[in-house]
């Protein structure tokens, strides 16, 4: 059981946009620290997408967005396109844990 | 190129040590924490512990803390993850990865994984 909740697939025709929620608690997203996603193509490590909710590095389209509402986050891509398929992990740190916490992961499907 | 370079993949019996390695260049190396996340596709993502490298503070997930080492030598910009006695649950993927600031921030460089297999 992972300390943030995200559900395990969501999918969208080419051009269409889909949400990813990541559901924390008060001792994490709640507790004001930043959340960041993560992106995973099979075989390879995880690859930083997007930091404190809404920034992203250099290199990431723009069609990539965050947003956060009190112990929640949600990544949002816009004009899907097939090579978005992957695995996208939410993450945040811990008061109790006093280290990153992670989604369980999210596995967006281009149709 | 700022990177993380793992050691490569490993296949142990129940009961063996291992230590395996992730070696920084391109930056600054002791002043940025390293973490030690594990990966299997029953649990995701999970955090094992971090290293300050400049003067070795080192905290561990309470899942496992006195399950493992993690240790630094930045003379030679490298991290450490240590096991004395491996189980086969301890048969996952493991990363190393940099935090962009501090502990309570994202992680913006992971070395490629080092796969370790535990079986009899």
């Amino acid at each position: 059981q992972s300390e943030l909740t995200q559900p395990p697939s969501v999918s969208g025709a080419p051009g269409q946009g889909v949400t990813i929620p990541c559901t924390g608690s008060s001792s994490n997203i709640g507790a004001n620290y930043g959340v960041h996603w993560y992106q995973q193509f099979p075989g390879r490590a995880p690859k930083l997408l997007m930091y404190d909710y809404t920034y992203r590095p250099s290199g990431v389209p723009d069609r990539f967005s965050g947003s956060k509402s009190d112990t929640s986050a949600s990544l949002t891509i816009t004009g899907l396109q097939a090579e978005d398929e992957a695995v996208y992990y939410c993450q945040s740190s811990d008061t109790r844990l006093s280290g990153p916490v992670f989604g369980g992961g999210t596995k967006v499907t281009v149709l | 190129e700022v990177q993380l370079v793992q050691s490569g993949a490993e296949v142990k019996e129940p009961g063996e040590s291992l230590k395996i390695s992730c070696k920084g260049s391109g930056y600054s190396f002791s002043t940025y924490w390293i973490a030690w996340v594990r990966q299997t596709s029953e649990k995701g993502l999970e955090w094992m512990g971090l290293i300050y490298p400049d003067d070795s503070d080192s905290r561990y997930s309470p899942s496992f803390r006195g399950q493992v080492i993690i240790s630094v030598d930045k003379s030679i910009s490298t991290a450490y993850l240590q096991w004395t006695s491996l189980r086969a649950s301890d048969t996952a993927m493991y990363y190393c990865v940099r935090f962009i600031d501090r502990v309570e921030d994202s992680l913006d460089v992971w070395g490629q994984g080092t796969m370790v297999t535990v079986s009899s």
